[in-house]
């Protein structure tokens, strides 16, 4: 069974950069079929895909974050990790990381992690 | 990018309901549609995926339907259990989107 566990600090300064690992147990990171995600949610709203890594290093990011995002993966360590610059107040938000699965020519979300509280506040 | 519109935002119900929550994309997404469930403090779960394919170990009172820009997440018979927040996601083209959720709440 594959855990997912998000790690970075949990308060931040504005206009600081933030930084998460999230470390991938019971399975693979390079397994071929699976894409790595970060998503967010900040209090009391909806969800926002914030990018993807796939084991070789591909990423794909959300057009309105990608100015200021960073995904990278370790497969020494079974990790994926994001660097997010010129924090605001507004990235303030719960962050999870998540493995997308390809199945039926469809991507989705299956395994996710715990998620962990960024606050942006000096 | 994308839109997705869940309705309604709350939806009071009792256990033994039969529920349906709508979810609408801004475009044609084909059955690029999967739902997931989420508790208050907890990460999301898959739910749905392909718009009505059940994921592994979730009660099959739980059904999706729907193509194109139209689905429904229906759930058969509510239990205790299911009240939460259901969200609706686009996976058709990236930036992949989600829906603002809807709370399923006690009656």
């Amino acid at each position: 069974q594959v855990v997912l566990q998000e790690s970075g600090p949990g308060l931040v300064k504005p206009s600081q950069t933030l930084s998460l690992t999230c470390a991938v147990s019971g399975g693979s990171i390079s397994e071929s079929n699976y894409y790595w995600s970060w998503i967010r949610q900040a209090a009391g709203k909806g969800l926002e895909w914030i990018g993807r890594v796939y084991f070789t290093g591909k990423t794909t990011y959300n057009p309105s974050l990608e100015r200021r995002i960073t995904m990278s993966v370790d497969t020494s360590k079974n990790q994926f990790s994001l660097n997010l610059n010129s924090l605001t107040t507004a990235d303030t938000a719960v962050y999870y990381c998540a493995r997308g699965q390809w199945e039926q020519l469809i991507w989705f979300f299956d395994v996710w992690g715990r998620g962990t509280l960024v606050t942006v506040s000096s | 990018d994308i839109q997705m519109t869940q309705s309604p935002s709350s939806l009071p119900a009792s256990v033994g309901d039969r529920v349906t929550i709508t979810c609408r994309a801004s475009q044609n997404i084909r059955s690029h549609l999967n739902w997931y469930q989420q508790k208050p403090g907890e990460a999301p779960k898959l739910l749905i995926y392909a718009a009505s394919a059940l994921h592994s170990g979730v009660p099959s009172r739980f059904s999706g339907s729907g193509s194109g820009t139209d689905f429904i997440l229906t759930i058969s018979s509510l239990q205790s259990e299911d009240f939460a927040t259901y969200s609706c996601q686009q996976s058709y083209s990236t930036p992949y989107t989600f829906g603002q959720g809807t709370k399923l709440e006690i009656k």
